[in-house]
């Protein structure tokens, strides 16, 4: 199972662009990379998913290398409302498509 | 009306209560999770449902059961409730692979325990 490293915590500013990296050096060849918001108090919310190259949704970007060992998830010019835990997972097929959840990366705001 | 609704909300109980947990779902997914999280820490998987006659342990069974009493609800129990399973509980929902993205699942706003 593939494991994932992602930084602690970041800092912006509005209206920033953020990108948060992470590693999963295991990946096998039918995994997938999914990043998940989650606000205090609430569930994850799924926010993309990739398999290689990048992907864009109405949300944020997500860049995956040829070698697919890492991945960045882009926010473009953030908000206050976009201070949450951000979470990589890789969804293999292997595990029965479960997740996997790290302590995730906090990201934090600021005005 | 959300889709995965998940009850109580909060839940204060003691040492050795039984307590129930309980999920439903109006999105028809097959896939059913309960999930717990505590403080600081990611989510980690307690029981999984495939479908209404298929139910798994994950990482954290332990101390916990389950019931899967028709596709669209889900309980936890708790047979004898101990201070360490004081955490908040998340109940999520998937379809089958193959159908929209690759195993989105979709989370309810939570449970929080707190066990005395």
């Amino acid at each position: 199972l593939a494991k994932t490293t992602q930084p602690i915590s970041m800092d912006s500013y509005e209206g920033q662009e953020v990108n948060i990296t992470c590693s999963h050096n295991n990946i096998a060849t039918n995994d997938y990379i999914t990043w998940y918001q989650q606000f205090p108090s609430q569930g994850p919310r799924f926010i993309i998913q990739g398999y290689k190259t990048k992907v864009t949704n109405e949300v944020a970007s997500l860049f995956i290398p040829a070698d697919r060992k890492s991945s960045t998830l882009s926010l473009p010019r953030v908000s206050l409302s976009d201070t949450a835990v951000y979470y990589c997972l890789v969804v293999t097929m292997e595990y029965g498509n479960k997740l996997v959840f790290g302590a995730g990366t906090i990201l934090r705001v600021k005005s | 009306d959300a889709d995965v609704t998940q009850t109580p909300r909060n839940r204060i109980t003691k040492t050795g209560k039984r307590i129930m947990l309980e999920c439903s779902q109006t999105k028809g997914h097959d896939r059913m999770y309960w999930y717990r999280q505590d403080p600081g820490l990611g989510l980690r998987l307690i029981y999984y449902s495939f479908d209404v006659k298929d139910i798994n342990k994950g990482e954290i069974s332990d101390g916990y059961s389950v019931s899967r009493q028709a596709q669209a609800k889900f309980s936890l129990s708790l047979e004898s409730a101990i201070p360490n399973q004081t955490a908040l509980y998340f109940c999520a929902t998937s379809t089958r692979p193959g159908q929209g993205t690759h195993n989105e699942q979709f989370f309810g706003p939570g449970t929080r325990l707190t066990v005395l």
